[in-house]
This record gives C-alpha cells, structure tokens and sequence, in this order.
C-alpha cells in the first residue's frame, strides 16, 4: 500500500506550457519535500513545506501544502525542457520524522 | 564538499550469487538511509540507521537482505542468493538528525541487474 499517491504518472508537454502534479494521501504528514530525479542520478530536494496552507515559490516553480496536510502540488509555469526529471513528493510522519515516506512518482518530459 | 558516494555504479550479478553494495554518506550526517527504485518508479524504503541506535529494518523484503554501518559511517547492503526480482537501482541517502533538517541527501545509486 502506497501512502503516497502522485499524479499524473506520465507527463508529456510542450515547452512553454504550464502543469500541475499532485500529490495526495489520506495520512497526515508534518512535513512534505519534492524532489526532482534525473536519469543515473539520485533525487534532489527541491523544497520543504511544513505548515499546512504554505505556499513556496522557487523561480518559476510554486509548492503548496494542503490545508490538512494531506495533499500537496507543484505548478510549473512555462515548462523549459531543463524541468525533465521524477519528481517525487515524500512526506514525514511526526512519530518517525527523520523517515521518508516516498510517492509513486511523477515522469515529466517538456518537449522543445 | 562531497556528497553522498555509491559504488559500484553498476553490478551484473547471476542467480543465486551474493553481493555487496557500499555507501559513504556525508560527513557528520548521522542518519543513513537504503531504498529500493524499481523501473525508475518511487522509492521503496529498505533500511534506516541513526547513530549508534538499533536500525529501523522495517522495510526489509526477505532475509536475504541485510545491512550494517561501521564506525557511524560507511555503510554495506548485502543481498544473498540474489533472485531476479532484486534488480533495481539501490539508492543511499544521508542527513543530519536535528529537528527540521531532515532533508535528504541522495547518492547516484547502484544499479543492480540479476540474470
């Protein structure tokens, strides 16, 4: 069971265009992180939310927390074929917080 | 400063023979961390220690796995009698134990094929 659930699990746009990838669960996290993996790479962070509502811009990426802290999104605005990658959400639970409880995955391919 | 290393990069390995994957994690991380990434899909959490505390095995698939880390440092996956179903990519990840900081720091992973 995947407490973690992504979606969409594949994602083929055009550049320029603008996306949305979601994550969501039906447990309560106390933090949640994206991370972005490239092909023979390991995930890199992107970002931690930890207030449920939070809102966090990085350029022309923006992440949300769900108010419960159940679910959260990443929005791309203008995709550039440099944002390929996994993105992967993770989310923490308070009793074993230094634990990461990984999603299912998004496949992001911006086309040029 | 380095990252988090993993070698060997790749290991083809037949059915039924041991191996040994290897991580050296950040200095001054305490926490070390094994996943499981099948088909370029989410991480399957295998192992996890802290310190000098007992490991968090939970996510161990068979007894055919273990793992230890010597000196809070440097870390071994052993996989015996290997089975086809082992193929994926071992990804080790360390980070600091500190309140708000558990952001973690991947390795570029061992890929693992069983023939």
């Amino acid at each position: 069971t995947q407490l973690l659930e992504q979606s969409p699990q594949f994602l083929s746009i055009q550049e320029g265009e603008n996306l949305t990838v979601y994550c969501n669960s039906s447990s309560v996290f106390s933090s949640l992180q994206w991370y972005r993996q490239e092909p023979g790479e390991g995930p890199v962070l992107l970002v931690t939310v930890v207030t449920g509502g939070e809102v966090k811009k990085l350029k022309r990426l923006t992440f949300q927390f769900g108010d419960a802290r159940k679910d959260s999104s990443l929005h791309i605005t203008a995709a550039q074929p440099g944002d390929t990658g996994l993105y992967l959400c993770a989310g923490a639970r308070r009793s074993r917080a230094n634990n990461l409880f990984f999603g299912t995955g998004t496949r992001l391919t911006v086309i040029p | 400063g380095a990252g988090v290393s993993q070698s060997p990069s790749n290991k083809v390995t037949e059915k039924g023979k041991d191996v040994e994957l290897r991580c050296d994690p950040i200095s001054g991380h305490t926490a070390l961390y094994w996943y499981r990434q099948s088909l370029g899909q989410g991480l399957e959490f295998l192992i996890y220690f802290q310190g000098n505390s007992a490991p968090d095995k939970s996510g161990l698939p068979s007894d055919r796995f273990s793992a230890e880390r010597t000196g809070g440092s440097v870390s071994t996956l052993t996989i015996q009698r290997t089975q086809q179903e082992d193929s994926a990519v071992y990804l080790c990840a360390s980070s600091r134990n500190r309140p708000g900081a558990y952001e973690q720091y991947f390795g570029p992973g061992t890929r693992l094929t069983v023939t």
